[in-house]
């Protein structure tokens, strides 16, 4: 079955300290790897996503991510962390073709103390 | 990068109303755009696919006479949450894609 595991429901994180947010997923087909950031009463941003090469993909905010496919991950990290990055993250993993949606985790709620 | 709108942002109507939500993809044409619902705290569910010039296509145990989808262009479609009751209320998010997919800013539905 496909599907996208975000094994964190929340994390706390100090602010300035570095961040990981944990994405697994299981996809049969070659899988187009997003992230989304939703803050609350908004929509989703996109973050960043990976199609294809270079495993390390950079994002806005500071963000990015690593692709690995033997362990089929695509966590995301930030050096840096902002009390502004307080939100909710979701990984999603879809084909490429436009006419299907993707699957989405169940999100990790990140908290960002001073 | 593309931009999808909703509108209304929020909304409150009486129960038994009708309620209708447009989603536009400002610069690009989607074939395809899709509706979620999100419940407080949790994450997007899929509602239905809906396709440009032929009928939407909805995810088991939604309600295809409840929430009707139109996709009259290349760039616009409508839910409409017919007959709305309190447990519709909830958040409306749509999103079209050509690559990559984006979200609207998603529409607030309270039901009173």
């Amino acid at each position: 079955a496909q599907s996208v595991t975000q094994p964190d429901i929340h994390i706390t994180v100090s602010e300035g300290a570095s961040l990981e947010l944990r994405c697994n997923y299981s996809y049969g087909a070659t899988p187009y790897l997003f992230w989304y950031v939703q803050s609350p009463g908004q929509g989703l941003q996109l973050l960043l996503k990976y199609f294809s090469g270079d495993t390390l993909v950079q994002g806005i905010k500071g963000f990015e991510a690593e692709f690995k496919r033997s362990q089929s991950s695509f966590n995301l990290r930030k050096p840096s962390v902002h009390w502004s990055d307080a939100a909710e993250y979701f990984c999603a993993v879809g084909p490429g073709q436009a006419g299907t949606a993707l699957i989405f985790g169940k999100g990790t709620t990140l908290s960002v103390s001073s | 990068g593309a931009v999808v709108s909703q509108h209304p942002s929020w909304v409150i109507c009486k129960s038994g109303t009708s309620v209708k939500i447009e989603c536009r993809s400002l610069d690009f044409q989607a074939t395809t755009m899709f509706w979620y619902r999100q419940f407080p705290k949790q994450s997007l569910m899929l509602m239905a696919t809906s396709n440009e010039g032929s009928k939407a296509t909805y995810e088991q145990g939604v309600e295809k006479d409840k929430f009707l989808i139109n996709h009259a262009s290349l760039t616009l479609s409508t839910l409409t949450v017919t007959s709305a009751h309190p447990e519709d209320s909830s958040f409306y998010i749509c999103s079209a894609r050509d690559r990559t997919p984006y979200f609207g800013p998603g529409t607030r539905l309270l039901v009173l």
